[in-house]
């Protein structure tokens, strides 16, 4: 699976739009983007994922570059429960083989919302 | 809404002992998968199931072994604990299929003395 490039940490205001990165050059074409997040003490939470079109649903946008070398997952009112790590995952999809189903989760992106 | 649930949150074990982790998740997921997560490490699979009775070995799978009797459960156990087995434990499911997203437990931390 590609590898991922994360900013450490990142901060946001209550109430704004929160813009994550992921840097994945090496992305080929049968990779997905997923993201995922993990609140303290917590089980990781699957938030989104896409191929190459932008994604939105109820929690989030996701928005992949058209070369798909980068991506941006969008918070786009970010509370104080979004505090969490962020994790962006790419990762190939297959019909078949044992190794479709392993998530290799990074270091990911500590973002802490403020109030 | 999907539910993955673990048997404990904290368990206290001594060196040399046997130790069973449970996990059962309520939506008829085919998939199931184990990992720990250690500071420093992420995430790492250590066996996952694809159907009841079948298994497969994930990045670390020395040390561990799984059961899976019936779709909803799947146990790992340790057979005979060691303190480097010292780790928060997390479980998964997900749709057969590896385009489907993965819904985890809240994990179990494990501390072997």
């Amino acid at each position: 699976d590609a590898k991922t490039t994360q900013p450490t940490s990142m901060d946001c205001a209550e109430g704004r739009a929160a813009n994550l990165p992921c840097n994945h050059s090496t992305i080929s074409g049968n990779e997905y983007v997923y993201w995922y997040r993990q609140i303290h003490s917590q089980g990781p939470q699957y938030i989104i994922h896409g191929l190459k079109n932008n994604e939105t649903n109820e929690m989030a946008s996701l928005i992949i570059t058209e070369d798909r070398k980068s991506s941006t997952l969008i918070l786009p009112h970010a509370t104080l429960r979004d505090t969490a790590v962020y994790y962006c995952i790419v990762r190939v999809v297959n019909a078949g083989g044992t190794s479709y189903g392993k998530l290799t989760f990074g270091q990911g992106t500590i973002l802490t919302v403020h109030p | 809404d999907v539910k993955v649930t673990q048997s404990s949150r904290y368990l206290v074990k001594r060196t040399g002992e046997k130790v069973f982790l449970e996990c059962v998740q309520d939506m008829d997921h085919e998939n199931m998968f184990w990992y720990r997560q250690d500071p420093g490490l992420g995430l790492r699979l250590i066996y996952f199931s694809y159907d009841v009775k079948m298994k497969e070995k994930g990045d670390i799978p020395e040390g561990y072994s799984v059961s899976r009797e019936k779709k909803e459960r799947f146990s790992l156990i340790l057979e005979s604990a060691s303190t480097n087995q010292t780790s928060m434990y997390l479980c998964a499911s997900s749709l057969s299929g590896g385009i489907y997203e993965q819904y985890f437990g809240p994990g179990t931390r494990l501390t072997v003395t």
